[in-house]
């Protein structure tokens, strides 16, 4: 069965440095998404994303965080000066059609430590 | 907003006991509701769904019955077995987010099953 497959599985960072998360969608999706859980709260929507463009982002998603498709496969999200509270469990998430129940399939997650 | 509320966890249980994990949302219109499992180093998975008031879901001998009159997606099962320890999530997506089919999800409930 086709996969989310996400890339780092862990990543440790400092305070300050720029992250790249990686995801690679199952390939006849067409709508994207990131969450995030941080340890022991709930798992959090950060965005969604379709025909190369945002289609809703959270309060959580602010300057800080992008998202591109850069290549028709990866889809990445970007931190580009994480802080200690960015470090969480993120979710990379993919669907067909966001149409009536719909489900989302989720990749493994990357955990991410800031230090 | 939209909101689900989960039986706060953990939760252990000898196996071939009877499971209830309770679940209950807040939401305008009508939702399409999920369980979701996250087995250890795993992604999150779809368990089961509903998109109607009165609908049935049902996998792997796990139920939950969309209850409108009391928002309700109790995930139940009658006979667990150690292989179902894993965290349990319930969410739902919302038709009147406008095709956007961003899921709002519960805490999580840990579920260990003790042979």
């Amino acid at each position: 069965e086709p996969e989310v497959t996400q890339t780092p599985s862990h990543q440790v960072t400092q305070m300050g440095q720029e992250v790249i998360l990686r995801c690679v969608p199952i390939s006849n999706h067409l709508y994207f998404y990131w969450y995030r859980q941080i340890l022991g709260q709930k798992v959090e929507f950060l965005v969604s994303f379709y025909n190369n463009e945002i289609s809703e982002k959270s309060e959580i998603f602010d300057d800080q965080f992008s998202v591109e498709r850069p290549d028709g496969s990866n889809f990445t999200l970007k931190i580009r000066s994480t802080k200690l509270e960015d470090s969480a469990m993120y979710f990379c998430a993919s669907t067909v059609s966001p149409v009536g129940g719909s489900p989302l399939h989720f990749g493994n997650g990357t955990r991410l430590t800031v230090t | 907003g939209d909101s689900v509320t989960q039986m706060e966890g953990p939760v252990t249980l000898s196996e071939e006991a009877f499971l209830t994990i309770n679940c209950t949302y807040t939401a305008t219109g009508y939702p399409s509701l999920f369980w979701y499992v996250q087995y250890p180093g795993e992604g999150l998975q779809l368990l089961l769904k509903a998109t109607k008031a009165d609908d049935k879901g049902s996998n792997k001998g796990f139920e939950a019955t969309y209850r409108k009159e009391t928002t309700s997606f109790h995930l139940e099962k009658g006979s667990v077995q150690v292989s179902d320890s894993a965290v349990y999530f319930c969410a739902l997506t919302n038709p009147s987010n406008f095709g956007n089919e961003k899921l709002t999800f519960g805490t999580g409930t840990r579920l260990t099953i003790i042979p």
